[in-house]
């Protein structure tokens, strides 16, 4: 079975500074990876997904993450916050099933909070 | 503009009184989906669709019922039985071809139970 783990709630950081993300999954096949951001009171936005091919992932908002295959990881990093990241952010994993529906596994989130 | 709305965004209920949550999108996908978000626990699938008439179990289904009449419709009823109901509940749709088909969410109901 999948499972999507994100070993830190809650993540301060200042305005400005580098921020990572971590996000460990669990899969005996093939993954598709993702990381979604909600702002409070708000619904999903997608940040960034891994499908295939470079492991390096750019995303939206100058966010980015790294597929690591033999670590299972996909870490999301920001070289610059700005208070207006201050958000919670999940990371999510689905599988191929072969064209049926694409179910999403959610980790249970980190709360990046930007301090002045 | 194309996109999934949900209502209403805030909802009060008695308990042993069920009630139903919109959900519609015109992004003429075909699947659409149900989750339950709760503090600390990130998002858990109640149901799931991938047709119209056509719908499965998700992983929290007990206390729960939907219904898939027309494509861009997924309402969910929370039924008296779901013992814990006070939660944000968030639908989201996606196409249904090839290996992988990015979900796109609602902005979400709060449901409370007084």
């Amino acid at each position: 079975a999948q499972s999507v783990t994100q070993l830190d709630s809650q993540v301060p950081v200042f305005e400005e500074a580098p921020v990572e993300l971590r996000c460990n999954y669990s899969s005996s096949v093939s993954v598709y990876l993702f990381w979604y951001v909600q702002y409070p009171n708000q619904g999903l936005q997608l940040l960034l997904k891994y499908l295939s091919g470079s492991t390096l992932v750019k995303g939206i908002n100058g966010f980015e993450a790294e597929f690591n295959k033999s670590q299972t990881s996909f870490h999301l990093r920001k070289p610059s916050v700005h208070i207006s990241d201050t958000a919670e952010y999940f990371c999510a994993v689905s599988t191929d099933y072969g064209g049926a529906t694409n179910k999403l596994i959610f980790g249970t989130g980190t709360l990046l909070a930007v301090q002045p | 503009d194309g996109g999934i709305t949900q209502s209403p965004k805030y909802l009060f209920r008695k308990e042993g009184q069920n009630v139903t949550l919109s959900c519609e999108q015109n992004l003429n996908h075909d699947a659409m989906y149900w989750y339950r978000q709760d503090p600390g626990q990130g998002l858990r699938l109640i149901y799931y669709s991938q047709i119209v008439n056509d719908f499965q179990k998700g992983d929290i289904a007990e206390g729960y019922s939907v219904s898939r009449e027309k494509k861009e419709s997924f309402p969910l009823t929370v039924t008296s039985a779901q013992k814990n109901p006070t939660a944000f509940y968030l639908c989201a749709s996606s196409l249904q071809r090839g290996t992988y088909n990015e979900q796109f969410f609602g902005p979400g109901t709060r449901l409370t139970v007084l």
